[in-house]
């Protein structure tokens, strides 16, 4: 079956530095993935979108990349800032319905 | 101006009860969806609705049943509640413009079944 994978273990950065998150993929060629916001208690919020035959996606601080041999998909915060901590999910899909992982929570200490 | 919108944002209820909860979106989209968010996080599709015409529906039981009576608004009544349903319900709309299309999510309803 189709698996969209994330670390379940939080990232634990400090200030300042680049947060690099992972989303694996299996069973499945998505025509694109997209990143998501979710703050405790608040619903997701879109942030990247990178189609499959696009490498790389820049804005502002974040940068996604999407490597279809790995079956992979790395999300990059540089900069970061204690305002950055929440859980960043990740999607993937082949229709207009993506489907999500179960996110990564990234913490940046001051 | 909010986007999308559900109510009640807590619900707190005993096994056996139905409950509805209502979704509003002013985005002008033409498509809303309901996805349950549980315990260990997992945000899984429910019901899409298209222009108030249901065009997907995963496995959930039939105690469930969405209603949509314009497309600006998409409503989910469930009966008899079990515990297994506790859970965090999300409401949100898209644009289908292609493929690609980026979700709207409300705020979510933190359903608890006792």
């Amino acid at each position: 079956s189709q698996k969209i994978e994330q670390n379940s273990e939080a990232l634990n950065i400090q200030e300042g530095k680049t947060a690099t998150l992972t989303c694996n993929y299996t069973n499945y060629s998505p025509a694109y993935l997209q990143w998501y916001r979710q703050d405790p208690g608040r619903g997701p919020v879109f942030l990247l979108l990178i189609r499959e035959n696009e490498k790389e996606k820049r804005k502002e601080r974040l940068k996604v990349t999407f490597d279809t041999t790995l079956k992979q998909s790395l999300f990059h915060i540089t900069a970061s800032q204690p305002a950055d901590s929440a859980t960043y999910l990740c999607a993937a899909g082949g229709s207009y319905i993506p489907t999500f992982g179960r996110g990564t929570s990234l913490i940046v200490h001051p | 101006d909010t986007a999308v919108s559900q109510t009640p944002k807590y619900l707190v209820t005993q096994m056996g009860n139905d409950k509805s909860i209502k979704c509003e979106q002013n985005l002008g989209h033409d498509t809303m969806y309901w996805y349950k968010q549980d315990s260990k996080k997992f945000l899984k599709i429910m019901f899409s609705y298209n222009n108030k015409e249901l065009i997907i529906n995963e496995t959930v039981p039939n105690r469930f049943s969405p209603k949509s009576p314009d497309k600006a608004h998409l409503n989910l009544h469930i009966n008899s509640l079990e515990l297994g349903d506790s859970a965090v319900y999300f409401c949100a709309s898209s644009h289908p413009r292609g493929r690609y299309n980026e979700q709207f999510f409300g705020p979510g309803t933190r359903l608890t079944v006792l």
